[in-house]
């Protein structure tokens, strides 16, 4: 069956960076792109970016372009999202989430991980 | 990019039918016909419910059911149950290649 599998929560510093990782299974990595969305506390959904699994190619939302950066290893079916310059507004829930190439759908969703950004 | 706008909002009674509105531009939920919306139970990732407008995911409820006229989107919950209560989200792609949610409606079974 199909998963996304997120790493665990973090805490990290005002000005940290922090690397969260989500690791696919039960299909074929390279043919489904990967998204990033995150929710602060009591917050909506806010759309991060996009990574795409064949050549690693990635589109950030202008939000976050400058301090965000998305990284796969195919050997391990394994996609990085690192935010780095981390502020207090920075603390959320992060998603990955899978589409089937361009049909601009989320259908799969990691269980989400949680980043604390406190001094 | 601004969130698109839902109403904070919505109940009803068991067995009732409910609708969301879901209201963009035509910059994303005008000018696309990529629509999905989601439902989130509290402590829990996002499912998704609608996607393209209309279409249902093998195993989503056929109670669930989407549309669309000009920049707003809706979803409406048929035969309203308990386990229906939840947070849903729409959201669209957009004119700049990228992707907006909706405000969240949070939807209370009376």
């Amino acid at each position: 069956q199909v998963q996304l599998v997120q790493s665990g929560a973090e805490v990290k510093k005002p000005g940290a960076s922090v690397k969260v990782s989500c690791t696919a299974s039960g299909y074929t990595f390279i043919n489904y792109y990967i998204h990033w969305v995150r929710q602060a506390p009591g917050q909506g959904l806010e759309y991060m970016g996009i990574l795409y699994p064949s050549g690693g190619r990635t589109s950030y939302a202008q939000k976050f372009q400058g301090r965000l950066t998305m990284t796969r290893d195919t050997s391990t079916s394994t996609v990085y999202m690192e935010l780095g310059s981390l502020r207090s507004e920075d603390t959320a829930v992060y998603y990955c989430a899978r589409e089937p190439s361009e049909t601009y759908r989320f259908d799969y969703w990691g269980q989400g991980t949680l980043v604390i950004v406190s001094s | 990019q601004s969130a698109l706008t839902q109403p904070a909002s919505v109940s009803g009674s068991p067995g009732q039918s409910i609708t969301i509105s879901c209201t963009g531009t035509s910059s994303d939920v005008g000018g696309f016909n990529y629509v999905s919306w989601f439902q989130q139970h509290p402590g829990k990732a996002p499912k998704l419910l609608i996607y393209d407008v209309t279409d249902r995911p093998s195993g989503v409820s056929n109670r669930f059911s989407g549309s669309k006229s000009g920049n707003t989107a809706s979803l409406t919950i048929s035969g309203l149950q308990a386990e229906d209560e939840a947070d849903y989200y729409c959201s669209s792609y957009t004119r700049s290649f990228t992707y907006v949610f909706g405000t969240g409606t949070r939807v209370t079974v009376l």
